[in-house]
């Protein structure tokens, strides 16, 4: 069965710290998507990243980048130079595809609480 | 707006008092389902549904039914809440995959609810 792990259940930084957020995932599937999702305090999930399972390139926005390696089954996720706003709750998610079924599931880790102090 | 709503956002019941959470979404979705968050839990799937008239179990479906009259609403229904089920809620829609090759799902801002 698919799951995903968030080791992390907390972490806390002073601000303009780089922090990495690690996320391991299983499945028996050889096509998936990876997510990333964002919860600030308001309570709202915010869509930051999807990857699929071909594409090991990483990815860079801004101050956040993604490393996706299959070989170790990680899709870790690393802010560079913290703020402030980007205290929240993060979770990393695994989408495969019951082709036969045609549903699509979210698995979601169990998320990880990053605080960033001035 | 592209959005999907949900309708409270807040929500005190007591056990055993039938409630219904609402969940609409404006982008001609197929696909629309609803999600449990609890602490250390992560965000886990109640049910799920492809299209009018067709909804499947989740993982976590004990205490929840749902019904898909229509393509744009989804709600979710507490026929007798108990204490074990305050939560925060999120209904997500997305096109279904080999329609759109679109594997995003849109989420709600979430409901909390609180059963005493």
């Amino acid at each position: 069965a698919q799951k995903v792990t968030q080791a992390q259940t907390e972490i806390s930084v002073v601000e303009k710290e780089d922090v990495t957020l690690d996320c391991v995932y299983e499945t028996r599937d050889t096509t998936y998507y990876l997510f990333w999702y964002k919860q600030p305090p308001s309570g709202e999930l915010v869509f930051l990243i999807r990857r699929n399972s071909f594409d090991e390139q990483n990815e860079i926005s801004g101050r956040y980048s993604w490393n996706f390696q299959k070989s170790t089954s990680s899709f870790n996720f690393t802010i560079t130079a913290s703020q402030v706003v980007d205290s929240a709750v993060y979770f990393c998610a695994l989408s495969e595809t019951f082709i036969i079924q045609g549903a699509q599931k979210l698995v979601f880790g169990q998320g990880t609480r990053l605080t960033i102090n001035p | 707006e592209a959005q999907v709503t949900q309708n409270p956002r807040y929500l005190i019941t007591v056990t055993g008092k039938k409630l219904t959470v609402t969940c609409s979404q404006n982008m001609n979705h197929e696909y629309m389902s609803w999600y449990r968050q609890d602490p250390g839990l992560g965000l886990r799937q109640i049910y799920y549904s492809m299209n009018v008239e067709v909804t499947d179990k989740g993982d976590v479906p004990e205490g929840y039914k749902v019904s898909r009259k229509e393509k744009r609403n989804f709600p979710l229904i507490l026929e007798s809440p108990s204490p074990n089920q305050t939560s925060l809620y999120f209904c997500a829609s997305s096109p279904l995959p080999w329609q759109r090759n679109s594997y995003e799902q849109y989420f709600g801002p979430g409901t909390r609810l609180t059963v005493t």
